[in-house]
């Protein structure tokens, strides 16, 4: 079974200008994540999907973050105008519906530097 | 405890020494606890998902334990080896299919 992927794996870019990362999950995995993990911190939860629909983007800071999964299966992440603090890897996940846990697979990440 | 909190945040060890470290999580609204292992340029890996008070799970030389009355878990590392470097990441889920809370990690790094 294939896993998450996504690319691309590195990425570096000068502040104020856009990035976008593309994830492609497990397939049949209705649900897909988005993490921002910052060195030093705990994956945090930007967006997650179900479907093409967003389940939870509380803490995704829309006036520079947007994400779509415009047909339930690969899902893009973009970053307009990147700032210095935006440096982090970004994880993709994606897990199944209806289990009794929320098990998620990751993918290997974007490492983004901001500069 | 508010949040998912991982001590110590790095630890070096000796190939061949055991070691353990701690996971802490808030005991109200439990409903599980999440173990991941994340090497360098790899995905994160599931380790263990736990759910009872008590509850053991052991996965070769690596083992948890979980205590949901004062919001805890161990994950210990036997006879270390250089393979087992990596960052280990644990996160609550306050309910079934809820958002995972990750702690920030404990790095281990395995000396040859």
């Amino acid at each position: 079974e294939a896993g998450v992927a996504q690319s691309p794996r590195y990425k570096i870019i000068e502040k104020r200008q856009s990035v976008a990362f593309w994830c492609n999950p497990i397939s049949g995995h209705a649900t897909l994540y988005w993490y921002q993990q910052i060195l030093g911190q705990g994956p945090k939860l930007l967006i997650q999907f179900q479907n093409n629909g967003v389940v939870d983007d509380s803490q995704l800071p829309k006036d520079r973050f947007s994400a779509e999964r415009l047909k339930g299966v690969d899902s893009t992440l973009k970053i307009q105008p990147a700032k210095l603090e935006d440096s982090a890897v970004y994880l993709c996940a994606s897990s199944l519906v209806g289990l009794a846990h929320n098990e998620q697979f990751f993918g290997p990440g974007t490492r983004l530097t901001v500069l | 405890i508010l949040n998912v909190e991982q001590s110590p945040q790095s630890l070096h060890v000796q190939e061949g020494d055991s070691t353990n470290f701690t996971c802490s999580f808030p005991s109200s609204n439990f409903y599980a606890l999440h173990w991941y292992r994340w090497e360098t340029a790899k995905s994160p890996e599931a380790l263990f998902v736990m759910t009872l008070n008590g509850d053991e799970k052991k996965k070769g030389r690596i083992s948890a334990t979980l205590n949901t009355k004062e919001g805890y878990s161990y994950l210990y590392i036997k006879g270390s080896q250089p393979e087992d470097s990596a960052t280990y990441l644990c996160a609550s889920e306050k309910a079934a299919g809820n958002k995972l809370t990750f702690g920030g990690g404990t790095r281990v790094l395995v000396k040859p």
